[in-house]
C-alpha cells in the first residue's frame, strides 16, 4: 500500500513555529488534495486542514497548509504544549483507488 | 452536531470474525461516505475501505481484499464493518469516519468515531 513520507518527529520552544512535511507521488499528492488530522495522545484524529488548505470551522489559523507538485506541508505558528500531538497527512490514491496516510510526526513542544 | 459513534470493544479468537457498527447523526447518511481505519498499537493509520451510504458502492484497500466487508442500513443511519479470520496482527484501534460521497481527487475524514479497540488473543 502507497505510503506518504513524514518526517518521525519535529520540535520547538512554545511560540515558535514548526512545519511538518509530508512526500508523495504522482499517483497521491500530485493529482489529488490534501488532508491534515491531529492525534492527541489516546484519542481520535481530527482533521485539521481539507482541500490541501482549508481549516474547518473551529481550526485557529495558526494551522495552514500548502501544497507543492507532490508534496505537501502543514505549518503550527505560536506553538503551545496543547499542540503536543501526532500529525498525519492524507489523500486519495489514484491508482491504488484507495485512501492513503503519512508515516505520522510527533510534534514535541520544548 | 455531527458525530459518528462506534460499539465497544472486542476480544476475539484468531480466526473468529469481528463486526463493528458505526452509528451517524447530525447530518443526511446517505449524502456521505463512510471509511474505516485502523491503527496498531503505537503504528500509523492504515485505509480499510469505505462505502458511499447513498448507493452502497463499497472499496476495499487491496491489503484486506477479501477479508473486509463494509455495509450500511440507511434505516438506522449505521454502517458496519466486518473482518473475518482474524490474526494476532489485527489487533488494532478500528475508527469509522464521514467522508465525502466521491473520494477520488478530494477526500477527507471528519468527524471521527471514538474507536473500538479490537484485541486478538487465544
Amino acid at each position: 500500500q502507497s505510503v506518504l513520507t513524514q518526517p518521525p518527529s519535529v520540535s520547538a520552544a512554545p511560540g515558535q513555529k514548526v512545519t511538518i512535511s509530508c512526500a508523495g507521488s504522482s499517483s497521491n499528492i500530485g493529482n489529488n488534495y490534501v488532508s491534515w488530522y491531529q492525534q492527541l495522545p489516546e484519542t481520535a484524529p481530527k482533521l485539521l486542514i481539507y482541500e490541501n488548505n482549508k481549516r474547518p470551522s473551529g481550526i485557529p489559523d495558526r494551522f495552514s497548509g500548502s501544497k507543492s507538485g507532490t508534496s505537501a506541508t502543514l505549518g503550527i505558528t505560536g506553538l503551545q504544549t496543547g499542540d503536543e500531538a501526532d500529525y498525519y497527512c492524507g489523500t486519495w490514491d489514484s491508482s491504488l483507488s484507495a485512501g492513503v496516510f503519512g508515516t505520522g510526526t510527533k510534534v514535541t513542544v520544548l | 452536531q455531527v458525530q459518528v459513534v462506534q460499539s465497544g470493544a472486542e476480544v476475539k479468537k484468531p480466526g473468529a470474525p469481528v463486526k463493528v457498527s458505526c452509528e451517524a447523526s447530525g447530518y443526511t447518511f446517505t449524502s456521505y461516505a463512510i471509511h474505516w481505519v485502523r491503527q496498531a498499537p503505537g503504528q500509523r493509520l492504515e485505509w480499510l475501505g469505505w462505502i458511499n451510504a447513498g448507493n452502497g458502492d463499497t472499496k476495499y484497500s487491496q491489503k484486506f481484499q477479501g477479508r473486509v466487508t463494509i455495509t450500511r442500513d440507511t434505516s438506522a443511519k449505521t454502517a458496519y464493518m466486518e473482518l473475518s479470520s482474524l490474526r494476532y496482527e489485527d489487533t488494532a484501534v478500528y475508527y469509522c469516519a464521514r467522508g465525502p460521497q466521491a473520494p477520488d481527487h478530494n477526500n477527507w475524514f471528519d468527524p471521527w468515531g471514538q474507536g473500538t479497540l479490537v484485541t486478538v488473543s487465544s
